[in-house]
């Protein structure tokens, strides 16, 4: 079951730089997407979603981008800290008329911000 | 800030034993899930919890895994025989009435299972 892949098992960038976290996905049911961030020895953390009726959503440094004929988001961090080295996963909800709320996560992707 | 809390951090237990994790979700929320991770694969949903039944479930939840919120405050997940396909990190989630249909959950720490 690979409804949602992200590609990509690492990233490593500079402090100050811009990170950039990818994700694709095959179900056109999804109806959010999330990217969830995860610290050794925690549960994951929400972090910012996005609606499929959207193509950008921003909360601070932090800003997810969704492409829907491309079935492809992403997650922009700008600028990137040291603090925001986690894994980082995306996570996809679909609609169903009886309200279907599980979430689907892809594998992630660890990021590491050198300072 | 509220949190959810998850009991014990860790279990080691023998093939075919009971085991028993435990949550206790945020007071105020309503719907209640289970995770899990395998080391170095996916997190998986197991199940899903909601006005006191089991609202969804995956193919992993057979009958060998069964939920329950016994009183107020706690929602246990149980593996009735164990087996070592079962080890995983297991992380239970809450979430409220208004955050539930846009995915947004409040996960545990997570109870490391290790099936001998």
């Amino acid at each position: 079951d690979q409804q949602v892949k992200q590609n990509s098992p690492s990233l490593s960038v500079q402090e100050g730089r811009i990170s950039i976290l990818n994700c694709d996905y095959t179900n056109s049911m999804f109806d959010y997407f999330l990217w969830y961030k995860k610290y050794p020895a925690e549960g994951p953390t929400f972090l910012i979603s996005i609606s499929s009726i959207k193509d950008k959503n921003e909360d601070g440094r932090f800003t997810v981008f969704l492409n829907k004929s491309a079935k492809h988001l992403s997650l922009h961090i700008v600028p990137s800290q040291p603090g925001d080295s986690a894994v980082y996963f995306c996570a996809a909800k679909s609609f169903s008329e009886g309200g279907s709320e599980k979430l689907v996560f892809g594998k992630g992707t660890k990021l590491t911000v050198n300072p | 800030e509220p949190e959810v809390t998850q009991t014990p951090s860790h279990q080691v237990t023998q093939m075919g034993q009971e085991v028993i994790l435990r949550c206790v979700p945020i007071s105020n929320h309503l719907y209640f899930y289970w995770y899990r991770q395998i080391l170095g694969q996916k997190v998986e949903f197991l199940v899903s919890f909601y006005n006191n039944e089991i609202s969804e479930k995956s193919e992993i939840f057979d009958d060998q895994f069964s939920v329950e919120r016994p009183d107020g405050s706690n929602f246990t997940l149980k593996i009735r025989s164990t087996k070592l396909e079962d080890s995983a990190m297991y992380f239970c989630a809450s979430t409220s009435s208004d955050r539930v249909n846009t995915g947004e959950l409040f996960f545990g720490e997570g109870s490391r299972l290790t099936v001998l």
